[in-house]
């Protein structure tokens, strides 16, 4: 058990919806990083949020958004979904210069 | 900038075979290096970690040795079993160790 809680770890829902993916950090870790695991391309960082402020952004869509709240939990958004978003995502948080994951969100659009 | 490049798979070895995933990087400075894995439908674990150059890190039979004249950190381990068979991801984190790269993974099989 990583300490990095994610949820929630299924969801299926259709092109054109809304999601939001929760993320709760292992206890005292500041930074919290997003990743989205598809099989054709691998692991890809979207973005990183520390105490609260975004930090570094990747590869992520304008579709989707993110926010780190006051308790440290996180929230990753992803609107319009399309067939393509359909992925594991993951939630990592970091304190001594190591990620930990949670155990991801599976992500399916139909 | 930053980046890893690991040994494209997948990987099938039979239990008790020598592991070699091969694993490279471009780094200003002195980064982190790690391998993780990740089993079946779980999440990623970090395996074991190196925070200067030839430091090796260790765990589970895994080892893999900090180069920085090669600029590699490969993955050994000298006999596989079944329960290895997993996907393995080097990575580094930058000099400030707020960034972390990823290589693409490498997925290992091991046959009885």
């Amino acid at each position: 058990d990583s300490g990095v809680t994610q949820t929630p770890k299924h969801l299926i829902t259709a092109t054109g919806q809304r999601v939001t993916l929760r993320c709760s950090p292992r206890s005292g870790d500041l930074s919290v990083y997003w990743y989205q695991q598809s099989l054709d391309q691998g692991l890809q960082f979207l973005i990183q949020y520390y105490n609260g402020e975004e930090r570094a952004k990747g590869n992520i869509l304008e579709r989707f958004s993110a926010q780190q709240f006051p308790d440290l939990h996180s929230e990753l958004n992803l609107s319009s979904l399309e067939l393509g978003d359909s992925a594991l995502y993951f939630c990592a948080s970091s304190r001594t210069g190591e990620l930990f994951f949670g155990e991801g969100s599976r992500l399916t659009v139909l | 900038g930053d980046s890893v490049t690991q040994m494209e798979g997948p990987v099938t070895l039979s239990e008790e075979a020598f592991l070699t995933i091969n694993c490279t990087y471009t780094a200003t400075g002195y980064p982190s290096l790690f391998w993780y894995v990740q089993y079946p439908g779980e999440g990623l674990q970090l395996l074991l970690k190196a925070t200067k150059a030839d430091d090796k890190g260790s765990n589970k039979g895994f080892e893999a040795t900090y180069r920085k004249e090669t600029t590699s950190f490969h993955l050994e381990k000298g006999s596989v079993q079944v329960s290895d068979s997993a996907v393995y991801f080097c990575a580094l984190s930058d000099r400030t160790g707020n960034q972390f790269y990823f290589g693409t993974g490498t997925s290992l099989t091991v046959i009885p």
